[in-house]
């Protein structure tokens, strides 16, 4: 198994322009999340899918869009780059809660470092 | 009161010697804390967890210390080694909630030699 997978792994984009971030995973689970990591700030939860065809927003969405088509995919895309999305992004993925719906461990691809100036 | 605080946000301790990393949360509804690891060009990645009925749980050199009535939470790294060096970040989540996960802000631990 691969695990989570991200491409690319880095970026420079200038001011405006637009991308898609991929995420794949081959795990089959059934969450995936997306999180972008600044320095001193953690990592902060942009969008989120229980599922196909299932989105939510997190704690910073704005500037961000997803879509949830299959269950391994979950692309984040970039509308109109500006530099406070200057960031590294983490595409993570976990299976359903066990037997008392209590939450299991997320797994982290390995990020996709965007610059934009 | 969805914060969960972290410190110190750096470390540094010697070959042998015991790191400890401490979180803070509000939220008295949060039933899972992990512990995440990563290392430079990585992503982080599952070190140990604790739910709330337990007051420690040890794996290896990796405690987890809880006070549910203090609200507090810490990771004990026993024996540092320089290759446990990484950023270390706490996190907190509430069954029920599509397993997101609040983040501390991360500390990054050097072990000398």
């Amino acid at each position: 198994n691969a695990g989570v997978t991200q491409t690319p792994k880095f970026r420079i984009l200038k001011i405006g322009q637009s991308m898609t971030l991929q995420c794949t995973q081959d795990m089959n689970h059934n969450y995936m999340y997306w999180y972008r990591q600044d320095p001193g700030m953690g990592l902060k939860l942009i969008y989120y899918s229980v599922g196909a065809g299932i989105t939510d927003k997190g704690e910073v969405p704005n500037g961000y869009n997803v879509s949830r088509s299959t269950t391994e995919d979950f692309p984040l895309r970039l509308e109109l780059a500006a530099p406070s999305q200057t960031s590294v992004y983490f595409c993570a993925s976990s299976p359903l809660g066990g037997r008392l719906g209590r939450n299991q461990p997320q797994h982290f691809g390995d990020g996709t470092r965007l610059s934009i100036l | 009161q969805q914060q969960v605080k972290q410190s110190p946000q750096s470390l540094i301790v010697q070959k042998g010697g015991i790191s400890i990393i401490n979180c803070a949360y509000e939220n008295t509804a949060f039933d899972y804390f992990p512990w995440y690891q990563q290392f430079p060009g990585k992503g982080p990645a599952l070190l140990i967890a604790i739910r709330p009925d337990v007051s420690e749980k040890k794996e290896g050199r990796f405690t987890i210390s809880f006070n549910k009535s203090a609200k507090q939470f810490s990771l004990h790294i026993m024996d540092s080694q320089p290759g446990d060096s990484a950023t270390y970040f706490c996190a907190a989540s509430w069954s029920g909630n599509t397993g997101k996960l609040i983040f501390g802000q991360g500390t990054t631990l050097q072990v000398k030699p």
